[in-house]
């Protein structure tokens, strides 16, 4: 079945860094575009970034973008995403997505990012 | 493009009928058929319900439904159940570079 497993979530301070990585497997994922959505404490669901399926094509949301990198590697079937200068406003559980149609088709189980001093 | 507007809670008796509104605008609602939504359970991940509007995903309950009418997209679930109790979020494609704008979310309790 399709799996989506997320890691490298954890407590840093403002500034700091984190890289999540998000283990795909049971889809054919070089076949997939792929995203990385957030959840801030009791708050609702927002986009962070988009990738295609060979990483020719990658947007970001506004409030990450110079921040923020994409990237995938189709023969480790794995997403990552490199989060720099980190805020506050960062803390969410962020989420690995397969795309499909436009729609997340797919949703990994989240890792929990607190950027806090 | 800005979040798209959801009633933040509404509330059935089971057996009953809701339906839950989802505004966006002629850039994002209104200009595609790809609206997809969310079934959020605490401290679970989102699930789809329904995609391209209309669709529903192989293992979803036909409880649950989706329409469009310009810019205002709508989930109904008919039959209320205690486990459709949760929160709602609706999904609009964008195009551009920010393709994607969801919802506020909305909880929907079974009385």
């Amino acid at each position: 079945q399709v799996q989506l497993v997320e890691s490298g979530g954890g407590l840093v301070k403002p500034g700091g860094s984190l890289r999540l990585s998000c283990a795909a497997s049971g889809f054919s994922f070089s076949d997939h575009y792929m995203s990385w959505i957030r959840q801030a404490p009791a708050q609702g669901l927002e986009w962070v970034s988009y990738i295609d399926s060979n990483g020719g094509t990658i947007y970001y949301a506004d409030s990450v973008k110079g921040r923020f990198t994409i990237s995938r590697d189709n023969a480790k079937n794995s997403l990552s995403l490199q989060m720099n200068s980190l805020r506050a406003e960062d803390t969410a559980v962020y989420y690995c997505a397969m795309l499909s149609n436009h729609h997340v088709g797919q949703w990994g189980q989240g890792t929990p990012v607190t950027v806090s001093s | 493009h800005s979040a798209l507007t959801q009633p933040a809670s509404v509330s059935g008796s089971p057996g009953q009928s809701i339906t839950i509104s989802c505004t966006g605008t002629s850039g994002d609602v209104g200009d595609y058929n790809l609206v997809s939504w969310y079934q959020q359970y605490p401290g679970k991940a989102p699930k789809v319900m329904i995609y391209e509007v209309t669709k529903r995903p192989s293992g979803v309950s036909n409880r649950f439904s989706g329409s469009k009418s310009g810019n205002t997209a709508s989930l109904t679930v008919s039959g209320l159940q205690a486990a459709d109790e949760a929160e709602y979020y609706c999904c609009s494609y964008a195009g551009g570079h920010s393709p994607w704008v969801f919802g506020g979310g909305t909880k929907l309790t079974v009385l």
